[in-house]
């Protein structure tokens, strides 16, 4: 099983980023997928869900503004991040459920 | 939403030897299924997080028999054996049961 993330970097408040996740190593579309981030020197904080039907559940700090998805065909997680605030500067982890299998993590920093 | 509570925050451990992180829940963990979704995880520094235990006391795959956790309900301990270099870092404990998933605040194991 491997989860490469990429897509991070940084914005400025209020912009849009969109992170994916690339997975190999097992049946992708027989799972549900995870986002999870850490804010720098901070602990584990869960963000979305996807389920293997693409039904999605959100923390409360990251709805309406983040959107999880997922493309099958492609072997691929999303996370479309708008509205950027700099409390959401984290890396950005994707895992398996779980979670079992997590990535290496992406960095995205929310500053002017 | 589900609190994890961890303690301690930190804890030191001579080489060879045996501590015990606990976790609390702020209610059951038990889930519908019958299922209690209370894992264990360890972030070596620099790492992405790893997944040690799984359903409170199932061994993830090539996990050293050195880790074993226990409990039920709302009361959870993740015991570690023979403290090996390899297993400084950061533990953290999660649930699934509820959503949103939450993590406890982490616990810190360095050697004395």
């Amino acid at each position: 099983v491997q989860l490469v993330e990429s897509g991070g970097g940084l914005v400025q408040p209020g912009k849009s980023l969109k992170l994916s996740c690339s997975a190999s190593g097992f049946t992708f579309s027989s799972y549900g997928m995870h986002w999870i981030r850490q804010a720098p020197g901070k602990g584990l904080d869960w963000v979305a869900y996807i389920s293997s039907s693409s039904g999605t559940v959100y923390a409360d700090a990251v709805k309406g503004r983040f959107t999880i998805s997922r493309d099958n065909a492609k072997n691929t997680l999303y996370l479309q991040l708008n509205s950027l605030k700099s409390e959401d500067t984290a890396i950005y982890y994707c895992a398996r459920t779980g979670p079992d299998y997590w990535g290496q993590g992406v960095m995205v920093t929310v500053s002017s | 939403d589900v609190v994890m509570t961890q303690t301690p925050v930190s804890l030191s451990v001579s080489l060879g030897g045996q501590t015990s992180i606990s976790c609390r829940s702020s209610q059951s963990l038990v889930h519908s299924d019958g299922n209690t979704y209370l894992y264990w995880y360890l972030q070596k520094p620099g790492q992405s997080p790893q997944l040690l235990i799984y359903k409170v006391s199932n061994r993830f795959s090539g996990v050293p028999d050195r880790f074993s956790g226990s409990g039920s309900g709302t009361d959870f301990t993740l015991k570690i054996s023979r403290v090996e270099p390899e297993d400084l870092g950061v533990y953290y404990c999660y649930q699934g049961t509820h959503y949103p998933p939450t993590f406890g605040g982490g616990t810190k194991l360095e050697l004395k």
